[in-house]
């Protein structure tokens, strides 16, 4: 079945710096990638929509500026987190849509990345 | 507006009862409803989904779910519970207008004890 990959899975790092996270899709092509934010007993947020070759499309409350997503190859997308602060704290997990010409519509998941922010 | 809701944080089953995880939804459109299931610190695996065709949707690790569109619900069921089941479940439906968005539910926490 479809395999989508996440790394790092988990991340520290200081106030201030950046964190890349990547994601991709290891047996399939995925013109359109998802990042998701999970809080602590909480469902997950659509953060953004990653579209190959073109610009990411954010949900209304996230900065743009804050979470660079950038999806390069049919791949992979990549999540950066920009001038990182405690309240950034997360789990960040992406997922992959199978099937895009077929409709199947299942969304496949990575298996998250913690991000803690000193 | 679509929408889902799991109004149970938490469901405790005895391992070998019959455990079920309640759904609802409110969508445009016809529903494609999902249910998936999280391992701590782990991603979301996919357990079924319903698309069209029969009501009772058979899925992954003996897992079942009814769609039953009067009531708009699509509950998560399972005849004999296992303490490995004891996860986060997670419902969702698909937006009826944008494809590439999906709606998530806040969530059950299956607790099964020996």
């Amino acid at each position: 079945g479809a395999v989508v990959s996440q790394h790092p899975s988990r991340v520290i790092c200081k106030s201030g710096t950046s964190v890349k996270i990547e994601c991709r899709s290891l047996d399939f092509q995925a013109t359109t990638m998802f990042w998701y934010r999970q809080f602590p007993k909480q469902s997950l947020m659509l953060m953004a929509t990653s579209n190959e070759g073109s610009k990411a499309t954010y949900e209304q409350g996230v900065e743009k500026d804050k979470f660079l997503i950038n999806h390069a190859s049919l791949t992979l997308s990549t999540l950066t987190v920009t001038s990182a602060h405690p309240e950034d704290s997360s789990f960040y997990i992406c997922s992959a849509r199978e099937g895009v010409n077929s409709g199947v519509n299942v969304l496949t998941f990575g298996a998250g990345s913690r991000l803690t922010v000193l | 507006a679509q929408s889902v809701a799991q109004p149970e944080d938490q469901v405790n089953v005895a391992e070998g009862n019959p455990l079920t995880v309640k759904c609802t939804y409110s969508v445009s459109g016809n529903p494609y409803l999902f249910w998936y299931v999280q391992y701590p610190n782990r991603g979301l695996q996919f357990l079924l989904k319903y698309i069209t065709g029969d009501n009772l949707v058979k899925g992954s690790y003996g897992f079942e779910a009814e769609f039953n569109k009067s009531q708009t619900s699509f509950h998560l069921k399972k005849p004999s519970a296992l303490v490995s089941d004891s996860a986060l479940y997670f419902c969702a439906v698909r937006d009826g207008y944008n494809f590439n968005k999906f709606y998530f539910g806040s969530g059950t926490k299956l607790n099964v004890k020996p």
